[in-house]
């Protein structure tokens, strides 16, 4: 199974942007990627995903590599509310939608 | 209605009880999943199921049983747990094909003493 990697932790201070890295070289060429945050004490909620081309939605944007290797979560401004643990995970291709979770990157936000 | 309720909300049992935690979802996906996570790490999956039959088992133990009795419940019957098996177990739902979103439950807080 392809994995994903994050840097353990990031700060960023309040209402300023936010990139995110994450790393899959090994993803195949059917495999989407997701990304996903987890608030303390919830469930894992979801953020955005895509295959080829750059998304955009009203929680974030993602940015794909060329190459499908590498991708970024941009949170355009961030809030005291997006403090949480982000993970960028590989949805593998058939009709399960098996997700395969990375370590994830615990953001804080610095008023 | 883009909720995916879970009941109980927290679980003590010893190691001898049988116990069942509760799913449910009325968005009308037909893929359901438990996951289990321990403390500060990533969500593990556990089951998948599709259309209502068993389509992943990520290599479980036996004592922790899946049931699909319909598209909208999803169960997971517990039985002779040790205390490794102490965990948050979600669950999640979803249409069953590529690139569509999970929608996960709050969890289930187990604790096995």
């Amino acid at each position: 199974d392809a994995k994903t990697t994050q840097p353990n932790s990031m700060e960023s201070n309040e209402e300023e942007p936010v990139h995110l890295p994450c790393n899959h070289s090994t993803i195949s060429g059917t495999d989407y990627i997701h990304w996903y945050r987890q608030l303390p004490s919830q469930g894992p909620e979801y953020v955005i995903h895509g295959l080829t081309s750059n998304v955009n939605n009203r929680m974030a944007s993602l940015a794909i590599a060329e190459d499908r290797k590498s991708s970024t979560l941009i949170l355009h401004r961030a809030t005291l509310r997006d403090a949480a643990v982000y993970y960028c995970i590989l949805r593998v291709s058939s009709n399960t939608g098996k997700l395969i979770f990375g370590q994830g990157t615990t953001l804080q936000v610095k008023p | 209605d883009t909720e995916v309720t879970q009941t109980p909300k927290h679980l003590v049992m010893g190691m001898t009880n049988k116990k069942s935690l509760k799913c449910e979802q009325h968005m009308g996906h037909r893929a359901m999943y438990w996951y289990k996570q321990k403390a500060k790490k990533p969500p593990e999956l556990m089951f998948v199921y599709s259309y209502e039959k068993l389509s992943i088992n990520e290599s479980v133990p036996s004592r922790f049983s899946p049931e699909c009795p319909n598209s909208s419940l999803l169960n997971l019957h517990l039985h002779a747990l040790q205390p490794e098996d102490s965990a948050l177990y979600l669950c999640a739902s979803s249409q069953p094909f590529e690139g569509n979103e999970q929608f996960f439950g709050p969890g289930t807080r187990l604790t096995v003493l």
